[in-house]
């Protein structure tokens, strides 16, 4: 099993642009969660999907938005890119979530995107 | 509000001397913590989770909830410890859940 796998490796795309990144769970996972983490920070949540949903969301504009598909991959979108979008981008994956159940996530090695 | 603080940007220390680094929390419910570690040109992965009680690679972490805090210690630092760690902590519920990061220590072992 190779883990949780993100791409691209590396994205360079300039102000105004959209971009899409994507991120295949950890075998047996369904659940899917993505960060995002600036230069000298630690990662800042998104939102989470899971069956398909968006579960959980973060404190993001509404230029970022996602998806999960049937085999529970899932993409991240951004819209009108700017500058201060510039980070490594992360997805985590954790198994099926239980009523109560808080799981530990599992990370891919991020997608690294450049906002010129 | 959720907040994780890590007081210290960066550490160094010997080989052979402890180390511990510093964990603070603020959560009004039942936290439950994590320690996360990145190694140069590695992925973001999991150290320890508090509700294990697991020692992995001499690294221990002891959740104190009269402190909010939740320490990561080691008694002999070793040089391939120095890495990035990031503390965590994941709250939520059945309608989904989050992990809320600390900025991270960046931990330097020298010889």
């Amino acid at each position: 099993d190779a883990g949780v796998t993100q791409s691209p490796t590396h994205l360079i795309k300039t102000r105004g642009q959209q971009v899409t990144l994507r991120c295949s769970p950890k075998s047996g996972h369904d659940t899917v969660s993505w960060y995002q983490q600036a230069l000298g920070q630690g990662p800042q949540f998104i939102f989470q999907y899971y069956e398909e949903e968006e579960r959980q969301r973060g404190n993001f504009p509404d230029r970022f938005s996602g998806h999960q598909f049937p085999n529970y991959s899932s993409e991240l979108n951004v819209n009108a890119l700017l500058l201060g979008d510039s980070a490594l981008y992360l997805c985590a994956s954790s198994s099926p979530l239980e009523r109560g159940r808080r799981d530990t996530q599992y990370f891919g090695p991020g997608t690294r995107l450049t906002v010129l | 509000a959720q907040r994780v603080t890590q007081p210290e940007k960066l550490l160094s220390v010997f080989k052979g001397a402890p180390v511990e680094l510093k964990c603070n929390y603020s959560y009004s419910g039942s936290p439950e913590l994590f320690w996360y570690v990145q190694y140069s040109r590695q992925r973001l992965q999991l150290l320890l989770r508090h509700i294990s009680r697991e020692s992995i690679k001499g690294f221990t972490a002891d959740l104190n909830k009269g402190e909010t805090s939740f320490h990561l210690k080691k008694p002999f630092a070793q040089e391939e410890d120095s890495a990035m760690y990031y503390c965590a902590l994941i709250w939520g519920g059945a309608s989904g859940s989050r992990l809320t990061f600390g900025e991270g220590t960046q931990l330097t072992v020298n010889p």
